[in-house]
C-alpha cells in the first residue's frame, strides 16, 4: 500500500530556534500534500495545502511566515516552524494525495514538537 | 452547523460485536469518502476509500455511502481489542481543491 514517511517522529527544541519536518511519499507521486496540526483529543486542523512547484495555500489564521512550506519535488514536502515558541508545541501530521487519483489520502506518522 | 458531523462517543463494545460508525454531512459536492483509524500519538491510517455512492467491503470492514441522504457508515465485524482506536470519517471534492473535511472522530473501545 501507499506509504508516507514523516521525520522526525519527535523533536524537542529551544524557544527561538527553527525546526524542519519532512514528509515524503515513498511509492507514489503527490503533487498535493497537506499539513495538519492536532491538539490532544481533537480532530486534525488543516494548516496549509502544499503544491509542487508553487506556493503553499494557507488556511485562515495560519501565519505563513512562521510555518514555511516547501514542496520541491513530487515526493517531498517540508514544513519549517521558524522561531518556535512553547505555544507551537503540538502534533504535526502531513498527508499526501496520490496523483493517480481514487486512492485516498495517506498520512504520515506525525511529528510531536515540544518547544522548551 | 459543522460541515461533517460525527458522534464523538465514546463507544464501548464487547469483543466479537459489530461496531457501527456513521457521519452526516451538509456539502452535496463531496465525492470522495474515507474512513481512518487513529491510535494515540500516531498518524491516521486509511481503512476505506469510496468514490460516490455505494458499498465497499474489505475483510472485516464495510463502508457505505448514501449521497442522497448525505450519510456514510463504517461497520467493523468481529471486533477485536486491537480495533480500539479513534475512527475519523473524512470527505473531499474537486471543488474544494481536494481538501479533506473531517468528522470529530469516534473513540471506540473493544472489551476483551
Amino acid at each position: 500500500g501507499a506509504v508516507v514517511s514523516q521525520h522526525p517522529s519527535w523533536v524537542i527544541c529551544k524557544s527561538g530556534t527553527s525546526v524542519k519536518i519532512e514528509c515524503r511519499s515513498l511509492d507514489f507521486q503527490a503533487t498535493t500534500m497537506f499539513w495538519y496540526r492536532q491538539f490532544p483529543k481533537q480532530s486534525l486542523m488543516l494548516m496549509a495545502t502544499s503544491n509542487e512547484g508553487s506556493k503553499a495555500t494557507y488556511e485562515q489564521g495560519v501565519e505563513k511566515d512562521k510555518f514555511l512550506i516547501n514542496h520541491a519535488s513530487l515526493t517531498l514536502s517540508t514544513l519549517t516552524v521558524t522561531s518556535a515558541h512553547p505555544e507551537d508545541s503540538s502534533f504535526y501530521i502531513c498527508s499526501a494525495r496520490d496523483d493517480r487519483g481514487e486512492k485516498g489520502y495517506t498520512f504520515g506518522s506525525g511529528t510531536r514538537l515540544t518547544v522548551v | 452547523q459543522k460541515e461533517v458531523e460525527q458522534d464523538p462517543g465514546p463507544l464501548s463494545v464487547p469483543e466479537g460485536a459489530i461496531v457501527s460508525l456513521n457521519c452526516t454531512y451538509s456539502n452535496s459536492a463531496f465525492q470522495y469518502f474515507m474512513w481512518y483509524r487513529q491510535y494515540s500519538r500516531k498518524g491516521p491510517e486509511l481503512l476505506m476509500y469510496t468514490y460516490s455512492s455505494g458499498n465497499k467491503e474489505d475483510g472485516r470492514f464495510t463502508a457505505q455511502v448514501d449521497k442522497s441522504s448525505k450519510y456514510i457508515s463504517l461497520f467493523i465485524r468481529d471486533s477485536q481489542p486491537s480495533d480500539s482506536a479513534t475512527y475519523l470519517c473524512a470527505m473531499s471534492s474537486v471543488s474544494n481543491d481536494y481538501k479533506l473535511s473531517f468528522g470529530a472522530g469516534t473513540t471506540v473501545t473493544v472489551r476483551a
